[in-house]
């Protein structure tokens, strides 16, 4: 089966660091991918890893380690902007093409 | 207009009643998708359409029915919907399939509600 496991909720104080932990099993890898989603908008892309290591890009930056099926997002100098929900998604091969699993998200609060 | 686009944002319907979510990308991309954003739940793959060809029906119900009818349109019609139904439809497009690294572009979703 396919399974991606994130925390539901996490919160941080403005200018702090955070983790944002993700699991998965799945039939197959073929990257993984993190988005973020404020309510009531559309996702928005923020990394893509596929080969294990350490991906920055400004304030965030992305983990993966294939052999233990685990990522996380690491966002640093936390502003109150980044409360929001992030989605951890795994690109595993589908019946016609490759298609992306998405775990459950994590929403962020981001406290003063 | 940039990006991708969904129309209604909001939409409330009965049961017996048939409508359609539009969308719209206007980034000259190849593939398009259609998917299920359910109250914690995971975002769900419905449809994926490459060049207007379906690639992949991820065993959802025969009352949800997509048309694609040029690459930059995307439509979802609906009819017979249950109260579970009742969820953020999500459309997404990406210059190719993901076979190869390419983003997902997510537009802003339509809230649809089935009494």
């Amino acid at each position: 089966g396919q399974n991606i496991d994130q925390p539901t909720e996490m919160t941080a104080t403005e200018g702090a660091i955070v983790q944002i932990n993700c699991t998965y099993q799945t039939s197959g890898f073929n990257g993984l991918f993190w988005y973020q989603q404020h309510a009531g908008e559309a996702p928005t892309f923020l990394s893509y890893n596929v080969l294990d290591g350490l991906e920055e890009k400004g304030r965030f930056s992305s983990f993966l380690s294939r052999s233990k099926g685990y990522s996380y997002l690491l966002l640093k100098e936390l502003q109150m902007k980044d409360s929001a929900s992030y989605l951890c998604a795994v690109r595993a091969p589908g019946e016609g093409t490759d298609k992306l699993i998405f775990g459950t998200g994590t929403r962020l609060q981001v406290f003063p | 207009e940039t990006g991708v686009t969904q129309t209604p944002r909001h939409l409330v319907m009965g049961m017996t009643n048939k409508k359609s979510l539009k969308c719209e990308q206007h980034l000259g991309h190849n593939a398009m998708y259609w998917y299920k954003q359910s109250a914690k739940k995971p975002l769900e793959l419905m449809f994926v359409y490459s060049l207007e060809e379906r690639v992949e029906n991820n065993s959802v119900p025969s009352r949800f029915s997509p048309e694609c009818p040029n690459s930059s349109h995307l439509f979802l019609h609906l009819h017979t919907l249950q109260p579970e139904d009742s969820a953020l439809y999500l459309c997404a497009s990406s210059q190719d399939l993901v076979g190869r690294f390419d983003e997902q572009y997510f537009g802003p979703g339509t809230r649809l509600t089935v009494t």
